[in-house]
């Protein structure tokens, strides 16, 4: 059972390369979430989804674009990278009612 | 203004003291999360609160929905404790989709 896996664990792109970044969950649970992390701002949602071919717009989502083909995972994609966007990346899943959230270790990106 | 608040934003505390951390919302909720990071590290989550108390080990957490704050305290405190404690609410209606969190607050025990 390894929970959420996100895959790179750190990338370095140049202004304008593309990129996906992949959340995985083997734990069956409907919801998941994109976030970013940057000094000071704390944690901010990107994207969502509540089910498998479901996604929605968080609170920060220009840029960035997901999809949710499979349950399992959760697909991040950066068409034209930013420097913008240069930060740490976590994806988390949850099952809903009183369980966890339950976090990847995040994918350290950096934009130059 | 933040739909969650956390205070205070930065805390020192001795071995042993008794911690506590506060967060605020402004939104009706069906759910809160409180969670741990260690610097450099990933995200733990620590509870999940939709009334009431829970308890784990030296950890305790309470909500209030009617007044819409909760408080994580840390009886106790260790050393290994120091990290970053973070506040995230559902807002009502999103059926979980949404999550929205606090800033966090910078916890630090001293030996």
């Amino acid at each position: 059972n390894a929970g959420v896996t996100q895959t790179p664990k750190f990338r370095v792109l140049k202004t304008g390369q593309s990129m996906t970044l992949l959340c995985a969950q083997d734990m069956n649970h409907e919801y998941m979430y994109w976030y970013r992390q940057d000094p000071g701002m704390g944690l901010r949602l990107i994207h969502y989804s509540v089910g498998e071919g479901t996604t929605a717009k968080g609170e920060v989502p220009d840029g960035y674009n997901v999809s949710r083909l499979k349950k399992q995972n959760f697909l991040l994609g950066l068409e034209s990278a930013a420097p913008s966007q240069t930060s740490v990346y976590f994806c988390a899943s949850y099952r809903g009612g009183g369980m966890p959230l339950h976090f990847g270790n995040g994918t350290r990106l950096t934009v130059t | 203004k933040n739909e969650v608040e956390q205070s205070p934003q930065n805390l020192t505390a001795q071995e042993g003291e008794f911690i506590t951390i506060n967060c605020s919302y402004s939104v009706g909720i069906s759910a809160l999360h409180w969670l741990q990071q260690h610097p450099g590290g990933g995200i733990v989550s620590l509870f999940m609160l939709s009334s009431g108390k829970k308890k784990h080990g030296r950890l305790i957490a309470t909500i209030n929905i009617q007044e819409k704050h909760s408080s994580l305290h840390i009886t106790a405190s260790h050393p290994r404790d120091s990290a970053v404690y973070i506040c995230a609410v559902h807002p009502r209606g999103t059926s979980y989709g949404k999550l929205t969190f606090g800033q966090g607050t910078i916890l630090t025990v001293h030996p």
